[in-house]
């Protein structure tokens, strides 16, 4: 049983450049999130979806950052243009709505220089 | 805005003691669930409490809820190497969850 797959694992990039993060969720799943890990600010919630709408984004740092989940399968997290304070790791999780937990994929670590 | 504050924030021990990890907020919460991350990895789902005053045990780990649904903790038994990782957890209501900032614990050998 697949878990939550992320790619890629690890992003080096410069500022300005364009970043765009995948996630494929766990199959059955209909609800995603994706949050931002640093060691400052801890594990932070971007945004989700249900069903692949979007319910709440209210922590998307700046215009800069969208997502976006065109099916069941499938979600992006794009920053453009990206600068250095955006280096983190970046999570996605998932979770069947029946419960309460979510399982979360490997995470991708940006680097922007 | 519902916050979760964990503590300690660090904690190093020696292989065999035992320890606690407390989690508090002045929200109540639906559920709560404990997470372990180790280095270069996702959280990984230990727990869920749903009840107040709920006990699960996982081998040597035991999980309370608090009764008022607010707060929660983790008690580890005979700690071992394995044990060390982030722990972290997290409030969910409405569709989401609110993590802490979690507790990193090593296990010295």
């Amino acid at each position: 049983d697949a878990g939550v797959i992320q790619s890629p694992r690890h992003e080096v990039t410069e500022m300005g450049q364009e970043v765009t993060l995948r996630c494929k969720p766990i199959s059955g799943h209909n609800s995603l999130f994706w949050y931002r890990q640093t060691m400052m600010r801890g594990l932070e919630l971007l945004i989700y979806f249900n069903n692949n709408v979007p319910i709440d984004d209210s922590g998307m740092p700046e215009d800069r950052f969208s997502a976006k989940m065109p099916n069941a399968s499938f979600s992006t997290l794009k920053i453009q243009p990206s600068e250095p304070r955006d280096s983190a790791v970046y999570f996605c999780a998932s979770r069947n709505r029946r419960v309460d937990e979510q399982f979360f994929g490997p995470g991708t670590r940006l680097t922007v220089l | 805005t519902q916050l979760l504050e964990q503590s300690p924030q660090f904690l190093s021990i020696q292989e065999g003691e035992n320890l606690t990890v407390y989690c508090n907020s002045s929200s109540v919460f639906s559920s709560l669930q404990w997470y372990r991350q180790e280095p270069g990895e996702g959280p990984v789902l230990l727990v869920t409490v749903v009840t107040g005053g709920e006990v699960k045990k996982l081998k040597r780990l035991t999980f309370q809820f608090g009764d008022a649904r607010k707060d929660s903790s983790l008690h580890i038994t005979a700690a071992q190497p394995g044990d060390t990782g982030l722990y972290l957890c997290a409030g969910f209501n409405a569709g989401k969850s609110t993590f802490g900032d979690g507790t990193t614990l090593t296990v010295k050998p």
